[in-house]
C-alpha cells in the first residue's frame, strides 16, 4: 500500500496569501505521476474534488488552485487565499494496482 | 446531474453487521459503466477506500478490509450496498458512497459524493 504523508499538518495564513501544501508518497509508482488528486473538505461536507491527474482542475474549480509534482512529491498551491478556501485538504493516489489511498490532511486556517 | 444518497442505521452493536445503501438519482447506475464506490472517514482522520462494484457486478475490495466487506448492486432499484461484518469501535466513521470521475476506471479520483452517513458502534 502506498502511504501518503501530508505536510504541514496545519497552515496558518491570512486571506490573500499564497498556500503551498505538500504530499509525499512512500514509493514511486510510474502511473502515480498522473494518478494523483487533491480534495477540499469543509465541516459536515463530503470532500470536493479540486485537482485530478496531478494538475488538471476539476469542473468549476477556480484557477487560483493548481497542482504539480512527480515521482513521490506532489504539491497543491492556492495562489491567493479567499475566505472560502480555509478548510482541510487531502491528497489521493489512484495509480497503485492494489488500492487507492489518501493522505492524512492539511488544515488551512485563518491566521 | 447524478446525485448519491446514503441510508442505513446510525448505530450498530459490536460484532454485528453494518449495512448501508447508496441510492443513485439523476442517472442510471447502468450508464457508462462506472465503479460505484464506498469510502469512510474515521473521526478526525483521513479517508479510507473500502471498495467498489461495477454496474454488472464484479466487486473489488480494499485488501485491508476484504475479509469483512461485501458490496452489491441492485440495478432494478438504482442502488448499491455495503455490508461490513464483525464491526468494532474502530469501524465507527462517516461512510460515503462516491462515483469516480471516469467510467470503467476502478481506481480514480472521485467527483461525485454522497453527503455521508455517520455510523457509531456501541452496545
Amino acid at each position: 500500500e502506498i502511504v501518503l504523508t501530508q505536510s504541514p499538518g496545519t497552515l496558518s495564513l491570512s486571506p490573500g496569501e499564497r498556500a503551498t501544501l505538500s504530499c509525499r508518497a512512500s514509493q514511486s509508482v510510474s502511473s502515480t505521476i498522473t494518478s494523483f488528486a487533491w480534495y477540499q473538505q469543509k465541516p459536515g461536507q463530503p470532500p470536493r474534488l479540486l485537482i485530478y491527474g496531478t494538475s488538471s482542475r476539476a469542473t468549476g474549480i477556480p484557477d487560483r488552485f493548481s497542482g504539480s509534482g512527480s515521482g513521490t512529491d506532489f504539491t497543491l498551491t492556492i495562489s491567493r487565499l479567499e475566505p472560502e478556501d480555509f478548510a482541510v485538504y487531502y491528497c489521493q493516489q489512484y495509480g497503485s494496482s492494489s488500492t487507492l489511498t489518501f493522505g492524512g490532511g492539511t488544515k488551512v486556517e485563518i491566521k | 446531474q447524478v446525485q448519491l444518497q446514503e441510508s442505513g442505521p446510525g448505530l450498530v452493536k459490536p460484532s454485528q453487521t453494518l449495512s448501508l445503501t447508496c441510492i443513485v438519482s439523476g442517472g442510471s447506475i447502468w450508464s457508462r459503466g462506472y465503479y460505484w464506490s464506498w469510502l469512510r472517514q474515521l473521526p478526525g482522520k483521513g479517508l479510507e477506500y473500502i471498495g467498489s462494484i461495477y454496474h454488472s457486478g464484479s466487486p473489488y475490495y480494499n485488501p485491508s478490509l476484504k475479509s469483512r466487506v461485501t458490496i452489491s448492486v441492485d440495478t432494478s432499484k438504482n442502488q448499491f450496498s455495503l455490508q461490513l461484518t464483525s464491526v468494532t469501535a474502530a469501524d465507527a466513521a462517516v461512510y460515503y458512497c462516491a462515483r469516480p470521475l471516469r467510467a470503467a476506471y476502478r481506481f480514480d479520483a472521485f467527483d461525485i459524493w454522497g453527503q455521508g452517513t455517520m455510523v457509531a458502534v456501541s452496545s
